[in-house]
């Protein structure tokens, strides 16, 4: 494709309710990673893959929070029970090769309301 | 935990003039990134510095890293008004700054 695209871009959620969101990769795009973004802050790590392998996780808030990548395309980021703190814009970032020194080509991101 | 500082926090500047963006950040590090993040849009990569000394230019920006001295700098030169947005420095991928939101006025 063209760019990275992130589905849905807005989520609203009642408290303790489920969520999946969708991260679809540049085509051919090794590396791809999950990043929190709260209002006025800057972007917060959460996890990373290269194909599908969940290299590093270590960002993830707490076990309510599942990434995973099985073909190694397509990623959903799933947050169980949502909380008020879980609320922010969830970016997604891919990149060409699996070498953490590549640029990075964000999505437009879900912004995520939890109510 | 590597904590990544940037200042200013807010700068506002004329067209025309020069700045720097400043990044520190806490731990050994070779791998430091800046951003460009425009209101409600997401991030696009400015620059990638891999190595000590590091210098790359693209237009009226220059960033550099000094790995001794655990900085990196964001330099502006001859602002316009297109270059108003956030700029952010990350380290190793994943350690955000703050952010620096820039103004340029007319």
């Amino acid at each position: 494709g063209a760019g990275v695209s992130q589905s849905p871009r807005y989520k609203v959620a009642k408290r303790g309710q489920d969520v999946a969101l969708r991260c679809d990769p540049i085509s051919g795009h090794v590396s791809l990673f999950w990043y929190q973004q709260a209002l006025g802050q800057g972007p917060e790590f959460l996890t990373y893959f290269q194909n599908e392998a969940q290299l590093d996780k270590s960002g993830l808030p707490s076990d309510r929070f599942f990434a995973e990548r099985p073909e190694g395309s397509v990623s959903t980021l799933k947050i169980q029970r949502t909380q008020q703190e879980d609320s922010a814009v969830y970016l997604c970032a891919s990149s060409f090769q699996g070498f953490l020194t590549d640029t990075q080509y964000f999505g437009p991101g879900t912004r995520l309301t939890v109510l | 935990e590597l904590k990544v500082e940037q200042n200013p926090l807010f700068l506002s500047m004329q067209e025309g003039k020069n700045y720097t963006i400043y990044c520190n950040y806490s731990t050994t590090s070779d791998r430091l990134y800046w951003y460009r993040q425009d209101p409600g849009k997401s991030l696009e990569s400015l620059f990638v510095l891999l190595s000590n000394g590091a210098v790359k230019q693209e237009g009226r920006l220059m960033a550099s890293l000094d790995t001794k001295a655990r900085l990196s700098t964001l330099h502006i030169t001859a602002a316009v008004h297109d270059l108003s947005a956030t700029y952010f420095c990350a380290v190793e991928s994943f350690y955000f700054g703050t952010g620096t939101s820039l103004t340029v006025i007319p």
